[in-house]
């Protein structure tokens, strides 16, 4: 089971949203964020816990290992509204979801 | 440059079927696995399972077993999605996806643009 928090955040443009996943258990570095808003398939911005996908700007970055994750959007945009996904391997058990509002 | 093309959006009654189909253009079907994810406006995303052509082996999310099937055709590098019998609440997006590069285990760096399938009576 992966848990998102928060669910939501509403942040200002400029500033740094800062995204938990937490796995249940031990996943090691197995872990994907997405990007997914309405109209659109979602889009892969970091796999493996921290490896940016090639064209994703490097105000996205990824960090953690076994259990915690986090994703961290620097210099928020309005363009980057929407919901982030965190999705495990073992199970490809996608995350709740946290929905940022900018 | 690798796509994936799904078929329409589709309505449908409750109790009868429907299957999706998602084609591959361009890169090398047989070299990849693919999934299919539900979106609903109350769950979010949701793995449903998915097929390896290569092996013609499947696997399918607890929840979707005895419902949901998984196929892929060499002839065409089409892989489809079906979903028999089909109830009110399977009103979805429906997505495939797949990992093009594998050199990173986690994550589908390419989705199929979705369809849309409603059921009702």
């Amino acid at each position: 089971v992966l848990t998102q928090s928060p669910p939501a955040l509403s942040l200002s443009p400029g500033e740094r949203g800062t995204l938990s996943c937490r796995a249940s258990h031990s996943i090691g570095r197995y872990l994907a964020w997405y990007q997914h808003k309405p109209g659109q398939a979602p889009r892969l911005l970091i796999r493996d816990a921290s490896n940016r996908v090639n064209g994703i700007p490097a105000k996205f970055s990824g960090s953690g290992s076994g259990t915690d994750f986090t994703l961290t959007i620097s210099d928020l945009e309005p363009e980057d509204s929407g919901v982030y996904y965190c999705q495990e391997r073992s199970t490809w058990l996608f995350g709740p979801g946290t929905k940022v509002d900018i | 440059q690798v796509q994936l093309v799904q078929s329409g959006a589709e309505v449908k009654r409750p109790g009868s079927s429907v299957k999706v189909s998602c084609r591959t253009s361009g890169g090398s079907f047989n070299l990849y696995d693919f999934s299919w994810v539900q979106e609903t406006p109350g769950r979010g995303l949701v793995w449903m399972g998915g097929i390896v052509p290569n092996y013609g082996t499947s696997t399918t999310a607890k929840e979707f077993q005895g419902r949901v099937s998984f196929s892929a055709d060499d002839s065409t590098t089409t892989v489809y999605l079906e979903v028999n019998p089909l109830k009110p609440e399977d009103t979805a997006i429906y997505y495939c996806a797949c990992r093009v590069d594998t050199a990173f285990v986690a994550g589908f760096d390419l989705w199929g643009q979705g369809t849309q399938i409603t059921v009702s009576s």
